[in-house]
């Protein structure tokens, strides 16, 4: 099975601040990662997939890149809506498998 | 509205059994990938388990094979996790989530609400 290591496991950031959030793959999964918002007691949504390409809706604030094994999410001017838990996945092969999540937190 | 409503959770024993529903609406379902996705309380997102638009390959975490089973009815626009042999990690909240329409390769876009299941004596 593929695994998938976030970090950091949590960080405390400002509104208007750059955050960037880094996924690793334990074997090359080419391009196929996606990154997913999660807000507490509410469904994951759905941000990056392909490592880049923004989900329709989603604002041009967060962006996604990487590939092989490396990749990162990034938040270029954070809002008091991003603070969330994000998660990426693998979608290379079964069992697809997410990294165990970055908590964004106010500063 | 592109829509996904589970139901079926509950209490119930370890040992137990429980089917898991999750009724789809606004799109059309037999195009997609269909997968279920678990969180247990305070953790991680972890998938369970997905099925091709056919039925024909479904593909599950190895802590639940043997006593999970994913199906679809595509007549009926439902997918289905029948849960057996349920262990206290078991518990958690069960999403349905909509994949996409190739090869399950590009993220889960739509999400139901969740359905708590709980498995405790």
């Amino acid at each position: 099975d593929i695994q998938m290591t976030q970090s950091p496991s949590s960080l405390s950031a400002s509104v208007g601040d750059r955050v960037t959030i880094t996924c690793r793959a334990s074997q090359s999964i080419s391009s196929y990662l996606n990154w997913y918002q999660q807000k507490p007691g509410k469904a994951p949504m759905l941000l990056i997939y392909a490592a880049s390409t923004l989900q329709g809706g989603v604002p041009s604030r967060f962006s996604g890149s990487g590939s092989g094994t490396d990749f990162t999410l990034t938040i270029s001017s954070l809002q008091p809506e991003d603070f969330a838990t994000y998660y990426c996945q693998q979608s290379y092969s079964s069992p697809l498998t997410f990294g165990g999540g970055t908590k964004v937190e106010i500063k | 509205e592109v829509q996904l409503v589970e139901s079926g959770g509950g209490l119930v024993q370890p040992g137990g059994s429980l089917r898991l529903s999750c009724a789809a609406s606004g799109f059309t379902f037999s195009s997609y990938w269909m997968s279920w996705v678990r969180q247990a309380p305070g953790k991680g997102l972890e998938w369970v388990a997905n099925i091709k638009q056919d039925g024909s390959e479904k593909y599950y975490v190895d802590s639940v094979k043997g006593r999970f089973t994913i199906s679809r009815d595509n007549a009926k626009n439902s997918l289905y996790l029948q849960m057996n042999s349920l262990r206290a990690e078991d518990t958690a909240v069960y999403y349905c989530a909509r994949g996409d329409t190739a090869m399950d390769r590009y993220g889960m876009d739509v999400w139901g609400q969740g359905t708590t299941v709980t498995v405790s004596s």
